[in-house]
């Protein structure tokens, strides 16, 4: 059974901070990795798709990097924004993908 | 605007009772899919479809059923079979399943509570 796992599980810090979480995934017949955005009362949105060792993604105040060798991608946000309070999923690809339990970020003026 | 509309929000069930979830979307995107979310678990596949007129089972396919007779258009149906029905249900679409670097987009979501 595919394991993709985040850690941590939820993250209080304050604006202005800057905050990371990690997705650990199989290491072994990598296809990609996905990230996505859940704010409450929203739908999921995606934020990365990475799919080479090494990729590193940035949009805006947020990065990732994807380390396929160690099975493991990274999540920053630099100076945190109330706004950026949500939970943070990424997903493994394999024929589908394959969804870790999320961290959740609040962020507190 | 395009995106993925599911219906209703909110949906509650007598035991013993099937129930159907719409799904559309109008992004023209081949492939749909049906997920479940359930508090401390990852989303978890339950059908998804690549085409019209074709589906696979997901991860927890037991006591589902799905039919993709249009492009746009992808219904969950929740059977009385399904032991534990009460969930939050999402559904998404992406361009092709096929692809890795697809994203996949989602809908807002259809929480069923089975009283």
């Amino acid at each position: 059974i595919l394991n993709v796992e985040q850690s941590p599980q939820s993250l209080h810090v304050q604006e202005g901070d800057s905050t990371n979480f990690t997705c650990s995934f199989p290491s072994s017949n990598f296809y990609a990795l996905h990230w996505y955005r859940w704010e409450t009362a929203k739908s999921p949105e995606a934020l990365f798709v990475m799919t080479l060792n090494g990729d590193e993604k940035k949009k805006g105040r947020i990065s990732a990097t994807l380390n396929t060798k160690e099975g493991y991608s990274y999540l920053y946000i630099k100076g945190s924004q109330p706004e950026d309070s949500a939970t943070y999923l990424c997903a493994f690809f394999t024929d589908k993908l394959i969804f870790g339990t999320g961290t959740r970020l609040q962020v507190f003026p | 605007d395009g995106g993925i509309t599911q219906s209703p929000k909110y949906l509650f069930r007598k035991e013993g009772q099937n129930v159907t979830l719409s799904c559309e979307q109008n992004l023209n995107h081949d492939a749909m899919y049906w997920y479940r979310q359930d508090p401390g678990q990852g989303l978890r596949l339950i059908y998804y479809s690549q085409i019209v007129n074709d589906f696979q089972k997901g991860d927890i396919a037991e006591g589902y059923s799905v039919s993709r007779e249009k492009k746009e258009s992808f219904p969950l149906t929740v059977t009385s079979a399904q032991k534990n029905p009460t969930a939050f249900y999402l559904c998404a679409s992406s361009i092709s399943s096929v692809l890795e670097v697809n994203e996949q987009f989602f809908g807002p979501g259809t929480r069923l509570t089975v009283l």
